[in-house]
């Protein structure tokens, strides 16, 4: 596996399930982010993290909860959901750091709130 | 507040048909601009960073330019392969950002043959 990977790329859930998203990044970089894009606006930024500690938090509801175990790893735990959290959700990384930080995606998981 | 506006917000071309897609931002203090490509479906393809104003960078049909208050993205003699989403996105250079990319909605191109 190369770059930024995640699973699973599609998902459907009831408002009452519980599910993970799954991110994991093969380049070596040292902070991991959650963005949620829905249909004609921009990107969101949902979480960051950098070297393993969240550092930024943009405002989320509770039923989003992230978990980042090592720098190569992030998940987004998604619990009693509304239909309006349907969404892509992408995973990015950066080396972390730098002066200007590049970000690169995932594919990105596409959910969907029944 | 800082803010990243797109234009157009859909743009249609024959293949060939060179033009440019413009991205206006307001930020306190710029760290860097990036253009990212979008295809249905899959996640952004990071394109390009811009630092400062009179910046330009080329990658195959593609140049992107930058000055105080916008950059434009050129595409020269688009092909259909092209089309995709053009997303915009700056980084505020102010303390505790780091990550904190502010996006604009993207202009969807279509090249048709």
């Amino acid at each position: 596996e190369t770059g930024v990977t995640q699973t699973p790329r599609h998902l459907v859930m009831g408002m009452t399930n519980k599910k993970s998203l799954k991110c994991e990044q093969h380049l070596g970089h040292n902070a991991m982010y959650w963005y949620k894009q829905s249909a004609k606006k921009p990107l969101e930024l949902m979480f960051v993290y950098s070297l393993e500690e969240r550092v930024e938090n943009n405002s989320v509801p509770s039923r989003f909860s992230p978990e980042c175990p090592n720098s190569s790893h992030l998940f987004l735990h998604l619990h009693t959901l509304q239909p309006e959290d349907s969404a892509l959700y992408l995973c990015a990384s950066s080396q972390g750091g730098a002066a200007t930080d590049t970000q690169y995606f995932g594919p990105g998981t596409r959910l969907t709130v029944l | 507040e800082d803010q990243v506006t797109q234009s157009p917000e859909a743009l249609r071309l024959q293949e060939g048909e060179s033009s440019s897609l413009n991205c206006s931002y307001t930020v306190s203090g710029l760290r860097g601009l990036f253009w990212y490509r979008q295809d249905p479906g899959k996640g952004p393809e990071f394109l390009f960073t811009l630092h400062s104003a009179g910046e330009e960078k080329e990658k195959e049909r593609l140049k992107a330019t930058l000055t105080k208050k916008e950059s434009f993205l050129h595409i020269t003699a688009p092909k259909p392969e092209d089309s995709a989403t053009y997303l915009c996105a700056v980084q505020p250079n102010y303390g505790g950002s780091q990550g904190n990319l502010i996006f604009g909605k993207g202009t969807k191109l279509s090249v048709k043959p």
